[in-house]
């Protein structure tokens, strides 16, 4: 069952900080966050494991709350270039790399 | 850097005819997928490939079905199409099946059918 992702739009200044929120209904061994600009692939930019462990990007930060199944994604300052899908993948297993993706939230940056 | 390719970008076919979607990895990884994104929907995964000649259906594979006969080569094949499979295609590639593993996605196929 796909992650439920909320909200599902927000329009920010630059500057301005966004959080956007990725729940499970199962539990999670990790999540996956991709960003996805118009026009392009998706591209990785942070997971988080299990047990606390975050790999990923310098100035976007998460947080992975097992026992909620909930993971959120925090964006700070934000700039121009931050705009775009983010979607979410949760990986229930850890042992076969397939993800669930949730449905994406679009953001998006005005000067 | 990793390289996913596919064959086209735009993609224009009529109902009922078959359709070959093409895709290549230049990094050796063992997991390829096969996902369709629609607005609203996000990214559903059709198949996945753990190997070569070895599949698994995803989370909507009906009216699709998949060959990997090369670990760099993993297409998606729509046996006749539909109006219904009008869609945008993305495939990606991971190195194996740890749950840490980063997708790596294809730049997507728009395949519109008429």
């Amino acid at each position: 069952q796909q992650p439920v992702q909320s909200p599902q739009a927000v329009i920010l200044r630059e500057g301005e900080d966004a959080v956007i929120n990725c729940s499970s209904s199962k539990a999670l061994y990790s999540v996956h966050w991709y960003r996805q600009k118009h026009g392009e692939a998706p591209v990785f930019l942070m997971i988080l494991l299990k047990g606390g462990e975050q790999k990923g990007h310098e100035k976007i930060s998460a947080s992975f709350n097992e026992k909620k199944q909930q993971s959120s994604l925090y964006l700070t300052a934000s700039q121009l270039s931050y705009s775009g899908t983010y979607f979410c993948g949760t990986d229930g297993s850890g042992n076969t790399g397939k993800l669930i993706f949730g449905q994406g939230t679009t953001l998006q940056v005005k000067p | 850097d990793v390289k996913v390719t596919q064959s086209s970008r735009y993609l224009v076919k009529r109902t009922g005819e078959k359709v070959f979607l093409e895709c290549v990895q230049d990094m050796d990884h063992e997991n390829m997928f096969w996902y369709r994104q629609d607005p609203g929907l996000g990214l559903r995964l059709i198949y996945f490939s753990y190997d070569v000649k070895m599949k698994e259906k995803g989370d909507i594979p009906e009216g699709y079905s998949v060959s990997r006969e090369k670990k760099e080569r993993f297409s998606l094949i729509l046996e006749s199409a539909s109006t219904n499979q009008t869609s945008m295609y993305l495939c990606a590639s991971s190195s194996g099946g740890a749950g840490t593993d980063t997708q790596y996605f294809g730049p997507g196929t728009r395949l519109t059918v008429l």
